[in-house]
């Protein structure tokens, strides 16, 4: 399917296990971002990546892992989980070239018993 | 740095009402503005942006102007639907080479029959 796709769409896990978030998209943009959306915080920028084998932190990177291999995907690890990382979780993609527009995938609502 | 400031919400309409949903930002020269629509457990959705000053975005019968003098994009439309009901985020796409967005907090909106 043509876009950007996350899975799993939900996911409840344990305190302390590791977890993968996948997000793929099919348009070869550029630009990846990870985002977290908690109530009173709206969205909150994770990491991002340029281009493959470039990533970057943004407001709130503790506890997240990411790389990306592949232009189309960039997955993002919770390496321990904690309660508080239990959230949505959107990625989305953008063109580059100063274009500016992200277009996001479903979200993914993960649940850290 | 760049911050983008949105209404608190909920915002509560009777359908066919007029709307306006404040958004004011504080960045340095001329950033790019959008607003993304949010609806119930989808991920976000870009509903227009303008790229430079006096610049008025519109779709879906929404529209926003780019006010340099009052560093505001509010958006409005004329007579929103039930339809319309979802959360709106404004956003801003700093000056640079990334096409990192900074998020306000978003503004639910609940219109009803």
């Amino acid at each position: 399917d043509a876009g950007i796709t996350q899975s799993p769409r939900y996911k409840i896990t344990e305190t302390g296990r590791q977890v993968t978030l996948m997000c793929h998209q099919t348009w070869s943009h550029s630009y990846m971002f990870w985002y977290r959306q908690d109530l009173g915080h709206g969205l909150r920028l994770i990491y991002y990546s340029a281009a493959a084998d470039i990533t970057d932190k943004g407001e709130v990177p503790d506890g997240y892992v990411v790389s990306r291999s592949k232009t189309e995907n960039f997955p993002l690890t919770l390496e321990s989980a904690t309660r508080s990382q239990t959230s949505v979780y959107f990625c989305a993609s953008s063109a580059g070239q100063g274009v500016g527009e992200q277009y996001f995938g479903p979200g993914t609502r993960l649940t850290v018993t | 740095g760049d911050s983008v400031t949105q209404m608190e919400g909920p915002v509560t309409l009777s359908e066919e009402a007029f709307l306006t949903i404040n958004c004011t930002y504080t960045a340095t020269g001329y950033p790019s503005l959008f607003w993304y629509v949010q609806y119930p457990g989808e991920g976000l959705q870009l509903l227009l942006k303008a790229t430079k000053a006096d610049d008025k975005g519109s779709n879906k019968g929404f529209e926003a102007t780019y006010r340099k003098e009052t560093t505001s994009f509010h958006l409005e439309k004329g007579s929103v639907q039930v339809s319309d009901s979802a959360v709106y985020f404004c956003a801003l796409r700093p000056l640079g080479n990334t096409d990192k967005l900074i998020f306000g907090t978003g503004t639910r909106l609940q219109v009803f029959p």
